[in-house]
């Protein structure tokens, strides 16, 4: 498959750790947010939402958490896989229903 | 598989000349959205069409355009193209009038102008 090519933070884990990837929003009003991998030669996968009102949601071996007051999110990643080596984008949006997304982060997991 | 089908899956061309990306939603997708991947730029939101009219659009330049047909394939037209226009298109449907949880990426067009 072909990569994203992006200059990008990475984040190098041993199999089996768990993961935290960050994320730094920037418009206030936004009140819901996903987290997206992106695999080498496919297209972004959506993997677990939050909206504002939350600040914690779990999902199977993810948790997003998000702090509104520094506009921060993390997707954290447990017991972390060679198969979760991917990009991670997180994305925000307001009202229009159009996701705005982050940079990303590239994740390798080593066995 | 996402169930969204882009194609062609990579193309080269030179430098102002016009090319045509295609896309086919989910089964039932009525929303059709267009975002541009680059290097430096990340993902970029192009323009949305939900049932055959234009919803939303993004840093879509005047050079690009896009339609969606009754049968609700989605073209995007990119124009007197540039080097920096090289990039991955994504195409991503949903089924109602809203990204988030349900929009279903394809695996995108590689675009290499040269």
């Amino acid at each position: 498959g072909e990569s994203v090519g992006l200059h990008l933070p990475t984040l190098s884990v041993q199999e089996g750790d768990n993961s935290i990837i960050n994320c730094a929003y920037s418009n206030s009003a936004s009140d819901y947010f996903i987290w997206y991998k992106q695999e080498s030669g496919k297209g972004p996968q959506f993997i677990i939402d939050i909206r504002s009102n939350m600040d914690k949601r779990q999902g199977q071996r993810v948790t997003v958490l998000l702090n509104k007051t520094v506009k921060h999110l993390s997707l954290q990643i447990a017991a972390t896989q060679p198969g979760d080596s991917a990009v991670y984008f997180c994305a925000e949006e307001e009202g229009s229903y159009i996701p705005t997304f982050g940079r990303g982060t590239s994740l390798i997991v080593h066995p | 598989d996402s169930g969204v089908t882009q194609t062609p899956k990579h193309l080269i061309t030179a430098t102002g000349q016009r090319v045509t990306l295609r896309c086919s939603p989910r089964s039932g997708d009525l929303s059709v959205y267009w975002y541009q991947q680059s290097l430096d730029q990340g993902l970029q939101f192009l323009i949305q069409y939900y049932n055959g009219e234009e919803r939303a659009k993004g840093n879509i330049l005047e050079r690009f355009s896009a339609q969606q047909f009754p049968d609700l394939h989605s073209e995007l037209n990119l124009s007197s193209l540039e080097l920096g226009d090289s990039a991955l298109y994504f195409c991503a449907s949903s089924q109602i009038d809203r990204g988030g949880t349900e929009a279903f990426f394809g695996q995108g067009t590689r675009l290499t102008v040269v």
